[in-house]
């Protein structure tokens, strides 16, 4: 099936320092992206849409300049968590639709902030 | 997004059948229904998906009712890999998908 790669796959970092996720669609094109975050021991929030080439879609209660989103070409999206403290540190999970309306996941990035 | 409701766990005996249930009884006429399924410190990993008829994949099959008020995802022969969390998703057009608590099926050997 159609893949979806993030990297890094594991991030530590110090408190007030900045971290960039990428999430690449590598065998189709994406015009949308989805980003996640799940903390331990529970489900998938969703926390944002990406679009190709506009503003990203921020669900309610997720602070657009903590988490800035790019998405500058049909296959990459980006997720920079800016000043990370303690609290960011979760596991953070991209999605991209196919043109077939299968959604696949990324592998997941988890981000600790020391 | 309509709600889902699936039972919190369920066990499996390795070889055997699994049988996920999934109530989705709000659902809509456009609103496709997804299965999703998240091992340990992985991403969701895409199972199947369908609206209005039964479908089948090298993975599972996904049984809808003739009302679409419920659904049942089916593992032919559960191995010890297939132990995680299962999530039952509806969707409508813009493809956000809204996760719910899902079930842990745990197969044993």
């Amino acid at each position: 099936g159609a893949v979806v790669s993030q990297h890094p796959s594991w991030v530590i970092c110090k408190s007030g320092t900045s971290v960039k996720i990428e999430c690449r669609s590598l065998d189709f094109q994406a015009t949308t992206m989805f980003w996640y975050r799940q903390f331990p021991k529970q489900s998938l929030m969703l926390m944002a849409t990406s679009n190709e080439g506009s503003k990203a879609t921020y669900e309610q209660g997720v602070e657009k300049d903590k988490f800035l989103i790019n998405h500058a070409s049909l296959t990459l999206s980006t997720l920079t968590v800016t000043s990370a403290h303690p609290e960011d540190s979760s596991f953070y999970i991209c999605s991209a639709m196919t043109g077939f309306e299968e959604l696949f996941f990324g592998e997941g990035s988890r981000l600790t902030v020391l | 997004d309509a709600k889902t409701t699936q039972p919190t766990s369920m066990d499996c005996a390795e070889g055997r059948a699994a049988n996920l249930p999934c109530n989705h009884s709000t659902i809509s006429g456009n609103e496709y229904v997804y299965w999703y399924r998240q091992i340990h410190s992985q991403g969701p990993q895409y199972i199947i998906h369908g609206l209005k008829n039964n479908e089948t994949n090298e993975m599972a099959s996904l049984i809808i009712t003739e009302d679409r008020k419920s659904s049942t995802l089916i593992l032919p022969h559960a191995t010890l890999r297939d132990t995680a969390v299962y999530y039952c998703i509806v969707r409508v057009d813009d493809y956000k998908l809204s996760f719910g608590a899902g079930t842990t099926v745990t197969v044993r050997a």
